[in-house]
């Protein structure tokens, strides 16, 4: 099977950098996802991490190590529009049938 | 905007009745992957369809079901709605090839289901 953890809520700062991690146990993915979900709204595709390392889209940044089943995403500048939940999620690979397995969310809250 | 669409976009069920949902994938993608979300949770996988088949599948009941059409669009079909089904359903397509396999996913905007 697939289990994600990661932290329930996070609160920062406007203007602060954030970073949220994912670990994860799973016998075969393809790569590891975050997405953001603002409330009543679908889930919106942030970055995507196939291999190890870092990758780096605008404010977002995220990271996979692949050897320490860890990821996470680092969101800098924060803005008050950042608060929502964030989701890791990994898609399993042919092993895993290709089931995909997201974590409960972590709920940022971005203060003045 | 993803490209994904769903309908409807709303819907009230009575206990017992089935309902289909619909979605249209992002062209050029061939995957398509069922969510239920419920309030406060992540979403959990239902099932997965590759070229029509089915691919991969949660842990649902079998009166969840689902078809995937040649121009990859699908539907999600729930037989005997039970009240802890209303929740959020959300597809997600995404494409898979020989070389990457699975890439990642992108979600439609999800239809809201109210069982009563």
């Amino acid at each position: 099977g697939q289990s994600l953890e990661q932290p329930s809520e996070v609160t920062a700062v406007e203007g602060a950098i954030v970073q949220i991690n994912c670990t994860y146990q799973t016998s075969g993915f393809y790569g590891l996802s975050w997405y953001q979900q603002h409330d009543g709204g679908a889930p919106t595709f942030l970055s995507y991490n196939a291999l190890d390392g870092l990758e780096e889209t605008g404010r977002f940044s995220s990271f996979l190590s692949r050897s320490d089943s860890y990821g996470y995403l680092l969101l800098q500048e924060l803005q008050m529009k950042d608060s929502a939940s964030y989701f890791c999620a990994v898609i399993g690979d042919n092993t895993n049938a290709g089931k995909s397995t997201f974590g409960d969310g972590t709920t940022l809250t971005v203060k003045p | 905007e993803t490209g994904v669409t769903q309908s409807p976009t709303h819907l009230i069920k009575t206990r017992g009745q089935q309902v289909t949902l619909r979605c249209s994938s992002q062209s050029g993608h061939n995957t398509v992957s069922w969510y239920q979300q419920a309030l406060g949770q992540g979403p959990q996988f239902i099932f997965q369809y590759y070229r029509e088949e089915e691919n991969g599948r949660g842990n649902f009941p079998p009166r969840f079901s689902g078809l995937q059409f040649p121009n990859y669009s699908s539907e999600l079909n729930v037989n005997a709605l039970e009240l802890d089904d209303s929740a959020l359903y959300l597809c997600a397509s995404s494409l898979t090839s020989g070389r990457f396999g699975q890439e990642t996913q992108y979600f439609g905007p999800g239809t809201r289901l109210l069982v009563l």
